[in-house]
């Protein structure tokens, strides 16, 4: 079955500090992984996906299917990152088509 | 992108009642997906609902429950049925305009049951 695991429900750091928020999953199969970020009394939005490899207001993620993680890392952390970050799984196959399937998230809060 | 609007933003519902939450979006979109976020909890899929078939449920979740509509590509409601206090919760529905780039959420309903 398919699991996402964030292990740190809150992460604080200092605003210019290297910030790494964590996810590992588990999936038989190849994953589509996703960060998913939610700004204060704003809508979930996307943030990253693993297939672009792109970097997002200096986040990146790389998938590591060795160690079945996906975590998230920006080497300088600003104030305006203080947001809830969910790593997220969607299912490429069979009855769960499409589905996504999220961690239970991580408040980062930046400290000026 | 997609632009989703979800109607009610926020409910305060008595025990025992129904609330039917819609869904719009502006673009046709084959799969829309409904969750519920518990508070202090993380997204749970309720069910997927897709155009001309009936809903799928995850495991949990019940048709008699959460009676899905989903009349065309733009539009579906979810009703959370006989509500009782465990059912506050924060719903949303979620679309993938094109596969691969991500789902686009609506705002949500805050549901409290009282």
């Amino acid at each position: 079955a398919q699991r996402v695991t964030q292990p740190e429900k809150l992460l604080s750091v200092f605003k210019g500090a290297p910030v790494e928020l964590k996810c590992n999953y588990s999936y038989s199969g190849s994953p589509e992984l996703f960060w998913y970020v939610q700004y204060s009394r704003q809508r979930l939005q996307l943030l990253l996906r693993h297939i672009s490899r792109e970097s997002i207001k200096g986040f990146t993620a790389d998938l590591n299917k060795g160690e079945t993680s996906f975590h998230l890392k920006k080497p300088f952390a600003q104030e305006e990152d203080s947001a809830m970050y969910y790593c997220a799984l969607k299912s490429s196959r069979g009855s769960t088509l499409g589905r996504l399937y999220f961690g239970r998230g991580t408040q980062l809060t930046v400290w000026p | 992108s997609a632009v989703i609007s979800q109607k009610p933003s926020r409910d305060i519902c008595q025990r025992g009642t129904s609330l039917t939450i819609q869904c719009q979006v502006d673009s046709q979109v084959t799969m829309m997906f409904w969750y519920r976020q518990q508070p202090g909890q993380s997204l749970t899929l309720i069910a997927t609902a897709n155009q001309g078939s009936e809903a799928t449920y995850e495991s949990g979740f019940v048709i008699d429950k959460f009676p899905i509509s989903r009349p065309n590509l733009t539009f579906s409601t979810l009703t959370v049925s006989n509500m009782s206090p465990e059912d506050s919760s924060i719903y949303l529905c979620s679309v993938e305009v094109v596969v691969g780039q991500g789902s686009f959420f609506g705002q949500g309903t805050r549901l409290t049951v009282v």
